[in-house]
């Protein structure tokens, strides 16, 4: 089965509305990183985080190592906040290789 | 400028034949990463190097050869290519091997 399991797969947003997306793992997962890929397929960091609370302007992540699921969530949506959302789960491994969902696509309409 | 540099940025290639992708990274980082990217599939993890020394393979085929010559080189050779390797490769590197790890644009191979 699917180690990352992200939800919903798309979804789509009035501009200015909020919303969260989830991650939830069946891996270990120590660290969770969160990104942005454009439509012309840029990766674009938004988060690491370690178990805990981590905020950037209108996005704001979570990750619950012991219920082993991350969020991310969007305040104020922005037509620039389109693309798809990855999750990556990294373990503590000695290669720490990252595990991804298999993204949420995300659309802000005007 | 771009930090973290792939090249070519498309590639088309033919069966059978090889090819080299490039990997550059001027974030003074210590690791370094290769990633694939297939249609309909999660980003997959191919290999992971640390201060040039091979830490993690995931690629069940040899035909998959990263190649580090510098500390901020991470190549990957493939050979025998199928249309099956049609893909988005995409290099990544970290500071330490434990921390954040940035993409590069990737090199989108289209094997024919």
């Amino acid at each position: 089965g699917d180690k990352v399991k992200q939800s919903p797969s798309a979804l789509s947003l009035q501009e200015g509305t909020n919303s969260a997306l989830r991650c939830n793992f069946s891996i270990a997962a120590t660290t969770v990183q969160w990104f942005l890929q454009n439509p012309r397929g840029s990766l674009m960091n938004l988060f690491y985080l370690v178990p805990g609370t981590k905020e950037n302007g209108r996005l704001k992540s979570a990750f619950d190592s012991k219920e082993s699921y991350s969020t991310l969530h969007i305040r104020d949506a922005q037509l620039e906040d389109s693309g798809t959302y990855f999750c990556a789960a990294g373990a503590n491994s000695a290669g720490n290789k990252l595990t991804f969902g298999i993204g949420t696509r995300v659309l802000v309409r005007p | 400028d771009p930090k973290i540099i792939q090249k070519p940025k498309y590639l088309v290639a033919v069966t059978g034949s090889e090819k080299i992708l490039i990997c550059e990274q001027y974030l003074g980082h210590n690791a370094m990463y290769w990633y694939r990217q297939s249609a309909k599939k999660p980003l997959e993890f191919m290999f992971s190097y640390s201060y040039q020394k091979l830490m993690d393979n995931q690629t069940a085929s040899s035909r998959f050869q990263p190649q580090s010559s510098k500390k901020n080189h991470l190549d990957l050779q493939i050979t025998a290519l199928k249309p099956d390797d049609s893909a988005t490769y995409f290099c990544a590197s970290s500071q330490t091997g434990q921390d954040t790890q940035y993409f590069g644009p990737g090199t989108r191979l289209l094997v024919l």
